[in-house]
């Protein structure tokens, strides 16, 4: 069984749509996050939830919008996309957060690309 | 800000040992010292972390400097597979109480035959 599954793998739209992208873990854990990889690969933290509670919330555009329906899931929807916001997307999970010492499991990643 | 600094890229031959360094001046008394590494395609693997001793695991070996400027991911013989991006991440609290997240950029690790 996959830990952190993400849907769609991959996933093309156009200018203005808006879109989304399912993320679910079975490990069990108390938070979840967003990531943003773009294609010089740097790795940037978008949202966290624990127990479905906000806990970070960088500096994205309000375009984006996690919502995390229980603990399991974080789902990452975008209204009227941009061409930056093509990337990989990636889900992750952690036992714990508030500067714990707990590891990351990630997703596969979701694959955005935006015409 | 915490940040860390790392090697763009590093080269290795199969079956050597590779040292990864790491700087993370501004680290913080409370932050953790985690890496990761990304193969080509999938999504970021835990490798190691740890605050202030030396740790072991069965992927690799983290020293970190006394004053915890700095640390050094350790792959004691590197095989083919471990050709990745590794990083370098501080974990802690802000001074409000929230979690941070600072990453690296990342250093390619190429493995040679």
């Amino acid at each position: 069984d996959t830990a952190v599954s993400q849907t769609p793998k991959y996933l093309v739209t156009q200018m203005g749509n808006d879109k989304s992208i399912k993320c679910e873990q079975n490990l069990g854990h108390d938070t979840m996050y967003w990531y943003k990889q773009d294609s010089k690969k740097f790795l940037k933290i978008m949202f966290s939830y624990n127990n479905k509670e906000l806990i970070i919330n960088e500096t994205v555009p309000n375009r984006f919008s996690p919502k995390s329906p229980d603990k399991a899931h974080l789902n990452l929807h975008i209204n009227s996309l941009e061409l930056g916001d093509s990337a990989v997307y990636f889900c992750a999970s952690s036992p714990g957060w508030a500067g714990s010492s707990y590891e990351q499991y990630f997703g596969p990643g979701t694959r955005l690309t935006v015409t | 800000d915490a940040k860390t600094t790392q090697p763009n890229s590093m080269e290795s031959n199969e079956e050597e040992p590779v040292h990864l360094p790491c700087n993370h001046s501004t680290i913080s008394g409370t932050d953790y010292i985690h890496w990761y590494r990304q193969l080509p395609s999938q999504g970021p693997e835990y490798v190691i972390h740890g605050l202030t001793s030396n740790v072991n695991n069965r992927m690799a070996s983290l020293a970190i400097a006394e004053d915890r400027k700095s640390s050094t991911l350790i792959l004691h013989r590197a095989t083919l597979r471990d050709a990745a991006v590794y990083y370098c991440i501080l974990r802690g609290l802000t001074q409000g109480g929230s979690e941070k997240l600072v990453f690296g950029k990342g250093t390619k690790l190429t493995v040679n035959p």
